[in-house]
């Protein structure tokens, strides 16, 4: 079993709805959870984190962490044809290397 | 603030043959990191640079790959001899203080051709 899964998509939505994206993990020390964004042949760029649980918000974007089911969510509100991207979703323990690991990325394309 | 800067942008080489990329932080950043990204899959870490010390390395292929962070700043990663499964991109990554969780900066990255 992997330690971060990720569904690949594709995920194709029309412009203006609400896409739901989730990574499910193994390893209960994880703390850090954290959100990147990646557009075609450009390095990832950080979206949101968030330390343990609970939810955070940011514009149209709110990142959940349910640590007891070990499953995080990202949710896009008003979803623009802009949002089109590969996202990651990464975790990190609060210990050791605090090394992230990535889950394989979720490729989202809203359509104008 | 400038962003990771890598160079070359594009690399496509025999297998075989040797590579180097090189990398640029965030000015402070002490930490620093290289990632390789197959197509399709999220970034799998190779090596973690603490200053110019190695803090992680257990995911480096040592009998091809090494990589280098003189005096705490850019840093060098290479390939030789490269193989057709080395094909992807390679991203650089930096940040404050990882303890923190501030994320990682990444570069554009270099993406490696090996026919």
């Amino acid at each position: 079993q992997k330690e971060v899964e990720q569904d690949p998509g594709p995920l194709s939505v029309p412009e203006g709805a609400i896409v739901s994206l989730n990574c499910t993990y193994s390893n209960s020390a994880f703390q850090y959870f954290m959100w990147y964004r990646q557009y075609s042949r450009k390095g990832p760029e950080l979206l949101m984190y968030t330390y343990s649980s609970g939810n955070k918000e940011d514009g149209r974007f709110t990142a959940q962490v349910d640590k007891s089911s070990k499953y995080i969510s990202l949710f896009i509100r008003d979803s623009q044809p802009s949002d089109s991207a590969t996202y990651l979703c990464a975790m990190s323990t609060t210990s050791g290397t605090y090394k992230y690991i990535f889950g394989t990325g979720t490729r989202l394309k809203v359509l104008a | 603030e400038a962003g990771v800067a890598q160079s070359p942008r594009y690399k496509i080489i025999e297998k075989r043959q040797s590579v180097a990329f090189w990398c640029n932080p965030i000015s402070g950043h002490a930490t620093l990191y290289w990632y390789q990204q197959i197509l399709g899959q999220g970034p799998k870490l190779l090596i973690q640079f603490q200053n110019n010390g190695v803090v992680d390395d257990s995911q480096l292929p040592k009998d091809r790959f090494s990589a280098e962070r003189l005096k705490g700043v850019d840093s060098t990663l290479k390939i030789q001899p490269a193989k057709l499964e080395d094909s992807a991109v390679y991203l650089c990554a930096s940040t404050l203080n990882p303890a923190e969780g501030y994320g990682y900066t990444f570069g554009s990255g270099t993406r490696l051709t090996v026919v």
